[in-house]
């Protein structure tokens, strides 16, 4: 089982649309979790830490259940320019990446 | 100016041959890495560096070495390349005084190398 699990998608929206991501992980001693932002052959770009009260950046709320042990990214309002792969991220001492979510957000 | 830089961008080389691939830095982090990523797979963590001179071995560290001889440089190298090497490399920082565990990490540009 990999440590970090994402379903790949790709989640494919129209504009407009609220659309989640759901991310588990399996060692419960994790310590800090985050959402990054990846597009295509670039880089992985910091979008938002993930609290245990749940976040909210604009559009982007991201919640931690770690009884259940898995994280959420929700996207409201979707635009264009949100298509990318979204990479969840536990720190378990060192950071553990997903494979990631890719959504197209579609006109 | 980026302030994480990888060189080169783009490298195509043979099988057997020596590569090294550059990261510099202008953040001042302590805290450096050298991942790569492959379709399908998340960032793997190769090796890391906490301080100059610090060398750590992370998940994939067969067939790799680095060297940190200055807080702003970690250089990652393939002894002697072969095909499956092929992937997207990524060098990160970060810096612990922000944040502590939580502190986020920086990544350069990342360097496409393909092995023949």
């Amino acid at each position: 089982r990999k440590e970090v699990e994402q379903d790949p998608g790709p989640f494919n929206v129209p504009e407009g649309a609220t659309v989640a991501f759901n991310c588990t992980y399996s060692n419960s001693a994790s310590q800090s979790f985050f959402w990054y932002r990846q597009d295509c052959r670039k880089e992985p770009k910091l979008l938002m830490s993930v609290y245990s009260s749940g976040n909210e950046d604009g559009r982007f709320t991201a919640q931690l259940n770690r009884a259940s042990q898995y994280i959420s990214l929700l996207i409201r309002d979707s635009k264009l320019s949100d298509s990318a792969t979204y990479l969840c991220v536990v720190n378990t001492g060192k950071l553990i990446f997903g494979q990631g979510t890719t959504l197209q957000v579609k006109p | 100016d980026a302030d994480v830089t990888q060189t080169p961008r783009n490298r195509i080389t043979k099988t057997g041959k020596r590569i090294m691939l550059e990261c510099s830095q202008t953040k001042g982090h302590d805290r450096m890495y050298w991942y790569r990523q492959d379709p399908g797979l998340g960032l793997r963590l190769i090796y890391y560096s906490f301080d100059v001179k610090d060398i750590n071995k992370g998940e994939i560290s067969d067939g790799y070495s680095v060297s940190r001889q200055a807080q702003a440089k970690f250089s990652l190298s393939l002894e002697s390349a072969i095909p499956n090497q092929t992937a997207l490399y990524f060098c990160a920082t970060s810096d612990p005084r922000t944040g502590g565990n939580n502190q986020p990490q920086h990544f350069g540009d990342g360097t496409r190398l393909s092995i023949l």
